[in-house]
């Protein structure tokens, strides 16, 4: 039982360069989530799938788009990479009774 | 929208100190409470929740937290801290029964135990 995992685990890219981080759980939950973690800002939400087929805006969306191909996977793609996207990104699925995170992904931008 | 208060950025303590570390929130509503800990290079995990009843929680690694409704605040204790509770806290919230059980998370705690 792997819990939520996402790949990769680190990317460096340049500016303007586009880039999909996967993440995929097998927890059977229905609600997942992508987080970015910035120093001094704790975890903020980018996106978040209630349900299969569903997705909705979180706190910082811009820049960013989802797909939640199933109800296992939700990937997080940045259409054209900038600096301010440098952060640890974050995955989680949740069943009623807790939030659980995949191991992130730290990415550069240059 | 609701909001997270952690007030304490950094905080230093030598081994088998007492810990207490603050959290507020801002939401009229009824929401439910966590604790997460995420040690150097890991990923989040959780410490302990609230959702109904005892409003002292027990977690693991003997940590414990109190929920205050009339303060808004879910305060994080611990007795006697180890060199291994280094790590950063992060307090967060999401509103119960609503669809939506997105966290809302503070900016967190680092805490450094000097051995």
């Amino acid at each position: 039982n792997a819990g939520v995992t996402q790949t990769p685990k680190f990317q460096v890219l340049k500016t303007g360069q586009s880039m999909t981080l996967q993440c995929a759980q097998d927890m059977n939950h229905n609600s997942m989530y992508w987080y970015r973690q910035d120093p001094g800002m704790g975890l903020r939400l980018i996106y978040y799938s209630a349900s299969e087929g569903t997705t909705d805006k979180g706190e910082v969306p811009n820049g960013y788009n989802v797909s939640r191909l199933n109800k296992r996977e939700f990937s997080l793609r940045l259409e054209s990479a900038a600096p301010s996207q440098t952060s640890v990104y974050f995955c989680a699925s949740n069943l009623a009774g807790g939030t659980f995170f995949g191991q992130g992904t730290r990415l550069t931008v240059v | 929208a609701q909001s997270v208060s952690q007030h304490n950025h950094h905080v230093i303590l030598s081994e088998a100190a007492s810990l207490e570390l603050g959290c507020n929130y801002s939401y009229g509503g009824t929401v439910n409470l966590f604790w997460y800990v995420q040690y150097p290079g890991q990923h989040l995990q959780l410490l302990l929740k609230y959702f109904s009843g005892d409003p002292l929680v027990k977690g693991i690694k003997g940590f414990e937290a109190e929920f205050i409704k009339s303060k808004f605040s879910f305060n994080l204790r611990k007795p006697s801290v180890q060199w291994s509770d280094t790590a950063e806290y992060f307090c967060a919230v999401n509103v119960k029964d609503t669809g939506r059980r997105a966290l809302t998370f503070g900016s967190g705690t680092r805490l450094q135990v000097q051995p």
